[in-house]
């Protein structure tokens, strides 16, 4: 268990649906990162938040937002789905911004199908 | 942009041999970090092993072992009396500034 969490585990929708994906990282972890994991693709950076300010961008539609609250849980909003967007989608968590030293810790995932 | 390549989608092994799974990255810059991950059938991903590109020896973690040659860009694992709980996915992972750039991974298969 590496004591970061995901909800739900897994979410089916409908095409043109939004969905919201939670995440709390580890305890004392500033960082959050969101990846996509889907078989053409493979694992792909969205974005990261550091102690709830945005940090990082990576390939992340315009469909798709996050946030950082407060209390350094984080959600990943995914709007107008496509069939496309149907993945495994991951939060990891890491200590700090401090680049190199900062191993990333990942939650189970959430397993999102759009159907 | 730092690119990674693991050249070999699928290895098999018998149960207590020992295999290398291969990893190759790109990149201009000369301080970095790089990583295996494995993902058993339950899709968690679990970190094994980390290297620090400025650290010439080895990094070591129980059965496993990375082969780290920096001037080469080549980072493989060798998983040494492979055990039945060692099939998975592993992916190769190099950090870049504050993201990671994964491999396509490298489907482990441990006959018995």
């Amino acid at each position: 268990d590496s004591g970061v969490t995901q909800t739900p585990k897994h979410l089916i929708t409908a095409t043109g649906q939004r969905v919201t994906l939670r995440c709390s990282p580890r305890s004392g972890d500033l960082s959050v990162y969101w990846y996509q994991q889907s078989l053409d693709q493979g694992l792909q950076f969205l974005i990261q938040y550091y102690n709830g300010e945005e940090r990082a961008k990576g390939n992340i539609l315009e469909r798709f937002s996050a946030q950082q609250f407060p209390d350094l849980h984080s959600e990943l909003n995914l709007s107008s789905l496509e069939l496309g967007d149907s993945a495994l989608y991951f939060c990891a968590s890491s200590v700090g911004v401090a680049g190199f030293t900062d191993t990333q810790y990942f939650g189970p995932g959430t397993r999102l199908t759009v159907l | 942009a730092q690119t990674v390549t693991q050249s070999q989608p699928e290895m098999s092994v018998q149960e207590a041999e020992t295999v290398t799974l291969s990893c190759t990255y790109d990149t201009s810059e000369s301080d970095y970090y790089l990583f295996w991950y494995k993902q058993p059938p339950s899709r968690q991903m679990i970190l094994v092993i980390r290297q620090e590109a400025y650290k010439q020896q080895n990094a070591t973690e129980n059965r496993f072992s990375v082969n780290f040659q920096k001037a080469a860009k080549s980072f493989s694992l060798k998983i040494s009396d492979s055990q039945l709980g060692d099939a998975a996915m592993y992916f190769c992972a190099y950090r870049s500034a504050e993201k990671l750039v994964f491999g396509q991974g490298t489907r482990l298969t441990i006959n018995p």
